[in-house]
């Protein structure tokens, strides 16, 4: 079993559709979490950090369940620009254990 | 504007060459890595340093080398002896252990062609 797993999609969807994704993960002393978004052969950039009570960013929410040992991508009115892999990253408590999940591939239809 | 270069953009190689990629960051960030990217995987860590002077090894080193003799540089070397190196390759960067949650920001990456 990998530590970190994704649906690697595609979630196909209508612009201005809400999607989600979980993202779980295996270790229990795992201590920060992020979702990246990665454009088509670029480098993967920071979405959002994941608080332990949940945060959103304008239509962007991340919640964090570590009783279940999941987080979760929303994204609410979905723009064609939002079309991208979305990649959960999961740090352990030093520096060096970073485990990147596959991606989930996202395409938004117009 | 403070970020994280890398270069080449691309790179070709001959198979039995070694070849040296840069990554420089001007954020003062501590930790560095490098990682590995092969279509639809996710990134695999080769080499990570968490200070200047001081490098350990990721999941995937065997073929690989890297220095760390300043802040803002962590070259990496790709070896005849890595088998498959064709590969698009990431360095990023982070403030280390004196943040919080210590996201890591990436350069756009050097894709390497064996030919």
């Amino acid at each position: 079993r990998k530590e970190v797993e994704q649906d690697p999609g595609p979630f196909n969807v209508p612009e201005g559709a809400t999607v989600a994704f979980n993202c779980t993960y295996s270790n229990s002393a795992s201590q920060s979490f992020f979702w990246y978004r990665q454009d088509c052969r670029k480098e993967p950039k920071l979405l959002m950090s994941v608080y332990s009570s949940g945060n959103e960013d304008g239509r962007f929410t991340a919640q964090l369940n570590r009783a279940s040992q999941y987080i979760s991508l929303l994204i609410r009115d979905s723009k064609l620009s939002d079309s991208a892999t979305y990649l959960c990253v999961v740090r352990y408590s030093s520096a060096s254990k970073i485990i990147f999940g596959s991606g989930t591939r996202l395409s938004i239809r117009p | 504007d403070g970020g994280i270069t890398q270069s080449p953009k691309y790179l070709f190689r001959k198979e039995g060459q070694n070849v040296t990629l840069s990554c420089e960051q001007n954020l003062n960030h501590d930790a560095m890595y490098w990682y590995r990217q092969d279509p639809g995987q996710g990134l695999r860590l080769i080499y990570y340093s968490q200070i200047v002077n001081d490098f350990q090894k990721g999941d995937i080193a065997e073929g690989y080398s890297v220095s760390r003799e300043k802040k803002e540089s962590f070259p990496l070397t790709v070896t005849s002896a890595q088998k498959n190196p064709t590969a698009f390759y990431l360095c990023a960067s982070s403030i280390g252990d004196r943040g919080r949650y210590n996201e890591q920001f990436f350069g756009p990456g050097t894709r390497l062609t064996v030919l």
